[in-house]
């Protein structure tokens, strides 16, 4: 069955704290992207992985990073929240990076008071 | 870098007519194109996936059009129904990108 799943789904944290969102395709899926969502912006891409401790800065990496040791486990790290992190997170997987259809998880919803 | 522009943001039609979202996109090389559908609270869900040498692509009760010359990539929903109530993102790609850029998305309810 081919799926992204995310974990958690729904998160509270103080600014200052340390968040961990984990992703997990079943897809053996080379290519691996963390983006978050936010109302009349759109999707913006934070990382990309493109194999296992293959990561690169996508267009908005400032105050995140990634870590991918497993091909099929992609997970985002906020050291010291800030509110403005507050967001819906999207993790999402490819084949490749060749314009190979992106199979999206079902989001985490953020919330950093 | 691309620069994707998806308009309108938001669109109500009633049940039954049709439905246009457009996206235009800046880099001329783009070659390929997405439409996502995603309903409220959900993920993302691939509608249709374009390449450029493809014009007019079409689905189950929609068309997709691409227009190379104008760099315009537009949604045509035939015959709207309640279901189709979502909000529909864009996204473009090129072989030489890294990435796919993503319009800021049109939130289409449709009236029963």
């Amino acid at each position: 069955d081919m799926k992204v799943t995310q974990m958690p789904r729904y998160l509270i944290k103080r600014m200052g704290e340390n968040v961990l969102l984990e992703c997990g395709q079943d897809m053996s899926h080379e290519t691996m992207y963390w983006y978050r969502q936010d109302p009349g912006l759109g999707l913006q891409l934070i990382y990309i992985s493109y194999d296992v401790d293959s990561n690169s800065e996508g267009d908005i990496p400032k105050g995140y990073r990634v870590s991918r040791k497993k091909r099929e486990h992609f997970s985002l790290i906020l050291d010291s929240a800030k509110t403005n992190q507050t967001s819906v997170y999207f993790c999402a997987s490819s084949l490749s990076i060749w314009g190979d259809t992106l199979y999206f998880g079902a989001g985490t919803r953020l919330s950093v008071l | 870098g691309e620069q994707v522009e998806q308009r309108p943001p938001h669109l109500s039609v009633r049940e039954g007519d049709s439905a246009v979202i457009t996206c235009t996109y800046t880099d001329p090389n783009s070659y390929y194109f997405f439409w996502y559908k995603q309903e409220p609270g959900a993920s993302l869900q691939l509608l249709m996936k374009v390449f450029s040498s493809t014009e007019i692509n079409e689905g189950q009760g929609f068309t997709v059009l691409l227009n190379k010359k104008d760099k315009r990539l537009s949604l045509n929903l035939t015959a709207a129904h309640p279901g189709d109530s979502a909000a529909y993102f864009c996204a473009v790609g090129n072989t030489g990108y890294q990435n796919f850029y993503f319009g800021k998305g049109t939130s289409l309810t449709v009236i029963p």
